[in-house]
């Protein structure tokens, strides 16, 4: 079957970095999306991977591993804007996006 | 979790002609729907807010005439494209927020292509 998993939620410090986990058993994989959403707006594109690897867009990276149906999302010098669901989705082989529940990020001062 | 359907998951036709995506919520009651449509690798683009029973709210540069929505209940809305053109061709996605929880929960998409 298709499935995605997330945390439920992740609390962190102002300054600091986190990583947010995805994996997923998806056939025909795709690629794999991270989202930011504020409450309330509509969810925000941040990255986009389909190939093994890091990519690095500004303070925020996206991983992702095919072979181990992996991917994750970091975050670096964390600000309180952060603060914010975070959604992975795989897209299948029919383009159809399978979404994670999302990431609630809590940031502290 | 719970779960949101799209119906279909693709579509293709002729330029004029309209077509009718539908938003299932599978297990939950939803009091609000929301349409998105999406370019590759882009945002989502917030298209209309639907309420059960009440006219949909549409977000300012998405023509009302153009992309007829109905919520005619607690578990489906539908999305109409009329006289569709190929600039129309795009992913259209729905959400769901359940009543209980007042969580949102996103449909895997409908591909529309316009030719």
């Amino acid at each position: 079957g298709q499935n995605i998993d997330q945390p439920t939620e992740m609390t962190a410090t102002e300054g600091a970095i986190v990583q947010i986990n995805c994996t997923y058993q998806t056939s025909g994989f795709n690629g794999l999306f991270w989202y930011q959403q504020h409450a309330g707006e509509a969810p925000t594109f941040l990255s986009y991977n389909v190939l093994d690897g890091l990519e690095e867009k500004g303070r925020f990276s996206s991983f992702l591993s095919r072979s181990k149906g992996y991917s994750y999302l970091l975050l670096k010098e964390l600000q309180m804007k952060d603060s914010a669901s975070y959604l992975c989705a795989s897209m299948d082989s029919n383009y159809q996006l399978i979404w994670g529940a999302g990431t609630k990020l809590i940031i502290k001062p | 979790g719970a779960v949101v359907s799209q119906h279909p998951s693709w579509v293709i036709c002729k330029s004029g002609t309209s077509v009718k995506i539908e938003c299932r919520s599978l297990d939950f009651q939803a009091t609000t729907m929301f349409w998105y449509r999406q370019f590759p690798k882009q945002s989502l683009m917030l298209m209309a807010t639907s309420n059960e029973g009440s006219k949909a709210t549409y977000e300012q540069g998405v023509e009302k005439d153009k992309f007829l929505i109905n919520h005619a209940s607690l578990t489906l809305s539908t999305l109409t494209v009329t006289s569709a053109h190929p600039e129309d061709s795009s992913f259209y996605i729905c959400s769901a927020i359940e009543r209980e929880v007042l969580e949102q929960f996103f449909g895997p998409g409908t591909r529309l292509t316009v030719l």
